[in-house]
């Protein structure tokens, strides 16, 4: 079944306290992206990647990192998280040259 | 910049009612257009899409026409289900480049 896998699904971490959250897609996909959702202000995209070691800031990149060592793998990393990064984030997927995009279910974090 | 507007919600029907939810765009360019679906607890999925000025997507009973003229991408259902219930995104793409979502309007449907 072709899908975006996201974990954790469900996170409560503490400030400052690094984490990952893991996405990987099966569709062989080049182009990768991750979201966050928050209430009244929709999805914002944080950081994208057009193929394998290739990665750009989106619209909100403040205090993450990406990294793409491999086609399949995305994992949106949390060097010190704050209670603002408290949110759900969504990894997405695409066919190169559509607007198509295949969404992960969701990671909720809480940073307290 | 591009960006997309679509009317504040919730939304509230009944079973049976008819659906529409605004959308305009801003757009530089000509960009594919786009209305998400997240069922609660679930991550989008795709729901219709337009490519150019006039086309119209449909899928599940769900409409929407590019209006170019209006700069608009409403969606419309003739009789909505309780099972529609769910918060619908319009987006905007240049297929090369990252999608642009409007915040989202719920809608709910009552039996």
């Amino acid at each position: 079944e072709a899908q975006v896998t996201q974990n954790p699904r469900y996170l409560i971490t503490v400030t400052g306290k690094k984490l990952t959250v893991t996405c990987s897609q099966n569709m062989n996909h080049e182009y990768m992206s991750w979201y966050r959702q928050d209430p009244g202000l929709g999805l914002r995209q944080i950081y994208y990647s057009m193929n394998v070691e290739v990665t750009d800031k989106g619209d909100v990149p403040e205090g993450y990192k990406v990294s793409r060592k491999e086609k399949r793998n995305f994992p949106l990393i949390l060097e010190s998280p704050s209670p603002n990064q408290t949110s759900l984030y969504f990894c997405a997927s695409r066919p190169t040259g559509t607007g198509e995009l295949f969404f992960g279910e969701g990671s909720r974090l809480t940073v307290l | 910049g591009d960006s997309v507007t679509q009317m504040e919600g919730p939304v509230t029907l009944s079973e049976e009612a008819f659906l529409t939810i605004n959308c305009t765009y801003t757009a530089t360019g000509y960009p594919s257009l786009f209305w998400y679906v997240q069922y609660p607890g679930e991550g989008l999925q795709l729901l219709l899409k337009a490519t150019k000025a006039d086309d119209k997507g449909s899928n599940k009973g769900f409409e929407a026409t590019y209006r170019k003229e209006t700069t608009s991408f409403h969606l419309e259902k003739g009789s909505v289900q309780v099972s529609d219930s769910a918060v619908y995104f319009c987006a905007l793409s240049y297929n090369t480049d990252k999608l642009i979502f409007g915040t989202g309007t719920r809608l709910q449907v009552f039996p």
